[in-house]
C-alpha cells in the first residue's frame, strides 16, 4: 500500500498571501499529525487529528494556522496571510491510533512540504 | 518545554566504525522512539522501547534507555555510509498527550 503522501513537495510564496497544504495519510490510520520542521531544528508538532474526535490543536503557533480532516482522511493545513518566519519544512504523519498514553503505534511520515515565504 | 535533547549534535566518523547517539528528556514517559531523517524530509521510525525496557536490539542498532536518568542511546554498529542522516529520538509522554515529542536531533556522517 501506499505511504504518506503530501503535495505540493515545494511551495513558494509571497509575504501576505494565503497558502494550502495537503496530507494524504494511510488508508485505515485514524490518527493525523502535523509537525513544523525549521531549518536544522527538531520537529514541532502543530496539531492532531483522531477519527471523528474534536482535533487538538495546543501546537498552532497563531491563529494565522488552521488545519481540517475531511471524511477522516485527507486533511489540509492553511496558513494565512503568511510571514517569513513560516517558511519550513511542514511533515505530516499517521498512525493506526494515537501514540499517547498506554496504546502505542507508530507515526507513518510523509515527505513533507518545503515552504518558503519570500 | 517536554522535547527531548540529542546529544552529540553531529557525529562524524569512518565507515566501520560504532556511532553513539545519546538523547535526554524531561517528563515521564510511556515510551520511547528513535527516527532516521534523511536530507530534511520525511522521518522513518527505527526502534521503540517500552518505559519498563532497558535494552532492545535490531539489525544494527542498539537502543538502551535509563528512566532514572531519563536518557537513552542509539548505537549503531559496523557503521555504512548509508548511515549518513539525522537521528531523532521522540517521546510518548504518560499525560496522554497525543503527540510524540521530538528532540533537535543527531547528524551522523560516515565517511567512506
Amino acid at each position: 500500500g501506499a505511504g504518506v503522501s503530501q503535495s505540493p513537495s515545494n511551495k513558494v510564496t509571497e509575504k501576505g498571501k494565503d497558502v494550502e497544504l495537503r496530507c494524504d495519510p494511510i488508508s485505515g490510520h485514524t490518527a493525523l499529525y502535523w509537525y513544523r520542521q525549521s531549518l536544522g531544528q527538531g520537529l514541532e508538532f502543530l496539531i492532531y487529528f483522531q477519527g471523528n474526535s474534536a482535533p487538538d490543536k495546543s501546537g498552532l503557533p497563531s491563529d494565522r494556522f488552521s488545519a481540517e480532516r475531511t471524511g477522516g482522511s485527507v486533511s489540509t493545513l492553511t496558513i494565512q496571510r503568511t510571514q517569513q518566519e513560516d517558511s519550513a519544512v511542514y511533515l505530516c504523519a499517521s498512525s493506526l491510533a494515537p501514540v499517547g498514553g498506554s496504546l502505542y503505534n507508530e507515526q507513518f511520515f510523509g515527505p513533507g512540504t518545503r515552504l518558503t515565504v519570500l | 518545554s517536554q522535547q527531548g535533547e540529542e546529544d552529540p549534535q553531529a557525529l562524524s566518523i569512518q565507515e566501520g566504525e560504532n556511532a553513539t547517539m545519546n538523547c535526554s528528556y524531561k517528563t515521564s514517559i510511556n515510551n520511547l522512539q528513535w527516527y532516521r531523517q534523511n536530507s530534511g524530509r520525511g522521518l522513518v521510525h527505527l526502534i521503540l522501547i517500552r518505559s519498563n525496557e532497558r535494552e532492545k536490539h535490531s539489525g544494527r542498532l542498539r537502543v538502551t534507555l535509563d528512566t532514572s536518568k531519563k536518557s537513552s542511546s542509539l548505537l549503531i554498529t559496523a557503521s555504512r555510509a548509508a548511515d549518513t542522516a539525522s537521528y531523532f529520538c521522540a517521546t510518548g509522554d504518560q499525560t496522554g498527550a497525543n503527540n510524540l515529542f521530538f528532540g533537535t536531533g543527531t547528524r551522523l556522517t560516515v565517511i567512506p
